[in-house]
């Protein structure tokens, strides 16, 4: 089953604009990472916030995070034509025997028009 | 430094059938993971593998197998394949004891 429920399925925006994808996870975590997609091919790792922490940057991502909701939120500011791609989050939990196991949501897929 | 990577990238089966896909780690990391992604979903966790041994197990059933060699690379089966089973399957590895995963470039399954 998939935890995590991005929020929109699809966002259109204009080259330049700002885009805020949004996820709500059900189970408390470890730590919650997103990751981006391009056309079915593998994921790529974007960024990463921990459970003790509210908000992360990395280049032009902005990450936040509220335990007390449950949700966190992706901005990409400043977006490119090279941005399009299916944005995922994955809650990461540990399941023993110094495993951890990480749960998908669907996805935002994410189209910037030049 | 080479990262994760699969094979085939294609592969086209038909109902019944079996299919093996193969993954090499990225250089350290000696945990693998397995996940399928259908169509417009996210991925679902298969299994996970360390020191040769199935770790932790998804919901899936038993048709789905895996094995680890000494080398850390990996192999996942899938035995009387279904249409339902068509789905992009994604190797994932990590250094045990680490909660990042490293994703390779997944193989595309067709069951007709």
């Amino acid at each position: 089953s998939q935890q995590g429920e991005e929020d929109p399925q699809a966002l259109s925006i204009q080259e330049g604009e700002n885009a805020t994808m949004n996820c709500s996870y059900k189970t408390s975590i470890n730590n919650l990472q997103w990751y981006r997609q391009n056309s079915g091919r593998g994921l790529v790792h974007l960024i990463l916030i921990r459970s003790n922490e509210r908000e992360k940057h990395s280049g032009r991502l902005r990450v936040t995070l509220d335990t007390s909701k449950k949700s966190s939120s992706l901005l990409i500011t400043a977006s490119r034509a090279a941005d399009t791609a299916s944005y995922f989050c994955a809650t990461v939990a540990p399941s023993g025997a110094g495993s951890y196991q990480l749960t998908f949501g669907k996805g935002t897929k994410l189209s910037v028009i030049p | 430094d080479a990262g994760v990577t699969q094979s085939p990238t294609h592969l086209i089966k038909t109902r019944g059938q079996q299919v093996t896909l193969r993954c090499s780690p990225k250089s350290g990391h000696d945990t693998v993971s397995w996940y399928q992604q259908a169509l417009g979903q996210g991925p679902q966790f298969i299994f996970q593998y360390y020191e040769e041994e199935e770790r932790q197990r998804g919901n899936f059933p038993d048709r789905f197998s895996g094995h680890q060699f000494p080398n850390y690379s990996s192999e996942l089966n899938v035995n009387a394949l279904l249409l339902g089973d068509s789905a992009l399957y994604l190797c994932a590895s990590s250094p045990t004891g680490t909660d990042t995963q490293y994703f390779g470039p997944g193989t595309r399954l067709t069951v007709l």
